[in-house]
């Protein structure tokens, strides 16, 4: 049981380019999010999910595109990447649907460490 | 937006102590209170998730209270180890879907 799995796990980009940061989870979790960690700053909703072909804004949505387009894959685009993007980005997911309450705790990917240049 | 604080930003405590630490959030649409432990290099893992106004939970020396009515939870370690060294990060669940998340409290505990 893999749970929260992301990839790449680092990433160097420059300036304008774009990429595509995959989520993969085996829990048949409902609901998935993309968190970004900065320094002095915890952890920032970027887009969430909660269920296959939907997604919402975050905190801090600008710059990034997110689809989900089956239910175990939650992913991350940068059309083109800034400096100011540099972070390490984390994935979760959580509940898993009918089989139980909504306030279910969350489980993480190991992060994804990008910077841009 | 949830607004989600944590207090103090960051703490260094002594082995043996007991210590706590603060988070709070905006009562209206309350759904949930989660907290997490993060170690350096590590993924972030829960520890308690709570509901109800006047929660308590327990894992081990850990123990959190939960006030939904005025909006703050109290993380407790008792007997502080260097083990227990990581930031503490607390996170508002508003409605059943949105998860946000506070900056955090690291704690430092000295051997």
């Amino acid at each position: 049981n893999a749970g929260v799995t992301q990839t790449p796990k680092f990433r160097v980009l420059k300036t304008g380019q774009s990429m595509t940061l995959l989520c993969a989870q085996d829990m048949n979790h409902e609901y998935m999010y993309w968190y970004r960690q900065d320094p002095g700053m915890g952890l920032r909703l970027i887009h969430y999910s909660v269920g296959e072909g939907t997604t919402a804004k975050g905190e801090v949505p600008d710059g990034y595109n997110v689809s989900r387009l089956k239910k175990q894959n939650f992913l991350l685009g940068l059309e083109s990447a800034a400096p100011s993007q540099t972070s390490v980005y984390f994935c979760a997911s959580r509940y898993p649907g009918t089989q139980g309450p909504a306030n279910t705790e969350a489980f993480f990917g190991q992060g994804t460490r990008l910077t841009v240049v | 937006i949830l607004n989600v604080e944590q207090s103090p930003q960051s703490l260094h405590v002594q082995e043996g102590d007991s210590t706590n630490f603060t988070c709070s959030f905006p009562s209206s649409n309350f759904y949930a209170l989660h907290w997490y432990r993060w170690e350096t290099a590590k993924s972030p893992e829960a520890l308690f998730v709570m509901t109800l106004n006047g929660d308590e939970k327990k894992k081990g020396r850990i123990s959190a209270t939960l006030n939904t009515k005025e909006g703050y939870s109290y993380l407790y370690i008792k007997g502080s180890q260097p083990e227990d060294s990581a930031t503490y990060l607390c996170a508002s669940q508003g409605g059943s879907e949105k998860l946000v998340f506070g900056k955090g409290t690291k704690l430092t505990v000295n051997p």
